[in-house]
């Protein structure tokens, strides 16, 4: 069935450097690339998402970049702060109602 | 806009018992809901997708005798966990997916979480 793995599962970081979070999908008509913020107790926040026919997204100091062929997409975070700490998904859907599948999830730590 | 609610927010209960769970769209109208349980320190796991008026889809390893869900009105759906055990206890998080016409730039698989319910069976 549909797949979707995520990369890596925990990631520490200093305040000010950048984080990178990778995902592989394996449904090759997924169109739809959301990425969710979820704190610890607390629901699961839309933070950025990408369609199929962008190859990169950027929203103030969150990027989120495509490659379709490699089926492979990228959240990157420049300047992390302590409140950027939290866990990160990945999920990759189609358009039309599709089910979204969600990658395992990367704990972020942001040391001040 | 596109606000979910979800009640209760936690409960506890004895093994034996059911537990009904909703979720609330409350600016929207879904007709798709989804409910997902979570484990600690995991991810979101698709439990069933939820259509108004119709019965609901559930992923493979689920009982959908055990966990029941309704979706009744384009406002509300439920699930209900019967006869409850101590292996159920999870976060059960619902979320419903914008509708076409309140899209406003968003994608129309965009969904919105509730704030999930956390239960635990003694």
């Amino acid at each position: 069935g549909e797949n979707v793995e995520q990369h890596p599962s925990t990631l520490s970081v200093q305040e000010g450097d950048s984080a990178v979070i990778k995902c592989t999908y394996s449904d090759s008509a997924s169109n739809y690339f959301p990425w969710y913020k979820q704190e610890l107790g607390k629901r699961p926040q839309l933070i950025i998402d990408i369609r199929s026919n962008v190859g990169e997204k950027k929203d103030q100091r969150i990027a989120v970049t495509l490659n379709k062929t490699a089926k492979h997409f990228s959240l990157h975070i420049t300047e992390t702060q302590p409140e950027d700490s939290a866990v990160y998904f990945c999920a990759a859907s189609r358009t039309g109602g599709f089910k979204t599948i969600f990658g395992a999830g990367t704990r972020l730590f942001v040391k001040a | 806009g596109a606000v979910v609610s979800q009640h209760p927010s936690w409960v506890i209960c004895k093994s034996g018992t059911s537990v009904k769970i909703e979720c609330r769209s409350l600016d929207f109208q879904a007709t798709t809901m989804f409910w997902y349980r979570q484990f600690p320190k995991q991810s979101l796991m698709l439990m069933a997708t939820s259509n108004e008026g119709s019965k609901a889809t559930y992923e493979q390893g689920v009982e959908k005798d055990k966990f029941l869900i309704n979706h009744a009105s384009l406002t509300l759906s439920t699930l209900t966990v019967t006869s409850a055990h101590p292996e159920d206890s999870s976060f059960y998080i619902c979320s419903a997916r914008v509708p076409p016409q309140r899209l406003a730039g968003r994608s129309y698989n965009e969904q919105f979480f509730g704030p999930g319910t956390r239960l635990t069976v003694l």
